[in-house]
Parts: C-alpha cells; structure tokens; sequence
C-alpha cells in the first residue's frame, strides 16, 4: 500500500500567525485532497490540488507529484481555523488513503 | 438544499447486534464511500461504489456490509462480525474519482 504522513502532528498558534501543514506520501498517486474537519466532526474538502498551486483566501496549496508531496498553508490564522487537517492521496485506482492529520488549534 | 445526510447522528448497540447506519445524498453523483474514523486517526476506507448495483471492499471490509440499490442511497450495515465497531464513522460522494464530499457522520458506540 501507499504511506501518507503528514507534519507536524499538532500546532498550536496565536491568531494571526502564519503556519505550513505538510504531505507525504510513498509513491505515486492520481489525486490528492485537503480537508479540514471541525470539532464536530465534519470534514470539509478545501483543495483538491494533484499537482501545481491554487489559493483560495487565506489558504493555497502547492502539490509538488515528482517528489511526493503537498504543502498547505495558512496565513492570518483565525480561531475558526482550529480543527484538524487531512490530505487524502487516490492510489491503486478509486481508492483514497488519508494521513493521520495535523491538529491545528488558533488561540486569540 | 444538495448534501449528503447521515443518520442516526449518534448510536448505540449491545454486542451481538447488527445496526445499519444511512446515507443519502441528492448530489447526483455516482460514487459513494463509507469510511471509520478511530480517535486521533485519519480515515481509513471500509466499502465503496461507483455505480448503482455495484460495490467493492475497501482496506476494512470485515465485519461490514453495504448495498448500493438507489443513486441516491448507500447503507451500512455493522455486524456482529465487526470485534470493535465503537468508532465515528463517515459517508462521502463524488463525481467520478473527483473532489469527495462529506456528511456529518454517526458516532457508534457499543455497550
């Protein structure tokens, strides 16, 4: 199977900073996803990025496929920023694999 | 309004009981997944399907069934089968293999 390991494991910032999440994964894969998932459990797909930049906001992602990862940052975190941070990679066809997470809490 | 819906949001069972959780979306999309989360897990793949009628096993089928007769539905059965069904657990759907959309979960606990 695929390895999906995200970085790092929780961050805790003051409202306003600015933070990278990062994505590997083992091999190659078709597809890659970012999701955010509130406190409440439900999970929100922000980019779906399998390779270049995109931005939306105060959030971009840059998808690097030669070499195996994505990055997600954040600028100007707000409070409602705080949840936890998913990447998602479809390999082996329909599948898809997901990280363990980056634990994001914004404290004012 | 289009989404996908979950319910129950919260469930409970005794051992030795089969539950089914449902998961419906108006989205019109052909793909539809059910996934478990564990506490401080990410999500790991039980059942999925692309197309009505038709499913495949995920990396955790066991335990589990599921059936795909409407687009728009796809139940979750839980059986007693399953050793350690406690966990909060995720429906999604997409277009295709595209951007995957997800309901709000039900919370599984067995007493």
């Amino acid at each position: 199977g695929i390895q999906v390991e995200q970085s790092p494991p929780d961050l805790i910032l003051q409202e306003g900073a600015n933070s990278t999440l990062r994505c590997n994964f083992s091999d190659s894969v078709n597809n890659l996803q970012w999701f955010h998932q509130n406190p409440w459990g439900q999970l929100i797909n922000l980019f779906y990025i399998p390779s270049g930049t995109k931005q939306n906001g105060r959030l971009s992602a840059t998808t690097v496929a030669t070499e195996r990862y994505s990055l997600l940052y954040i600028s100007s975190s707000q409070t409602t920023d705080s949840g936890v941070y998913f990447c998602a990679v479809e390999y082996g066809g329909n599948q898809f694999y997901f990280g363990t997470g980056t634990s994001l809490t914004v404290i004012p | 309004d289009g989404g996908i819906t979950q319910s129950p949001k919260y469930l409970f069972r005794k051992e030795g009981q089969n539950v089914t959780l449902s998961c419906e979306q108006n989205l019109n999309h052909d793909a539809m997944y059910w996934y478990r989360q564990d506490p401080g897990q990410g999500l790991r793949l039980i059942y999925y399907s692309q197309i009505v009628n038709d499913f495949q096993k995920g990396d955790i089928a066991e335990g589990y069934s599921v059936s795909r007769e409407k687009k728009e539905s796809f139940p979750l059965t839980v059986t007693s089968a399953q050793k350690n069904p406690t966990a909060f657990y995720l429906c999604a759907s997409s277009i295709g293999i595209d951007t995957q959309y997800f309901g709000p979960g039900t919370r599984l606990t067995v007493l």
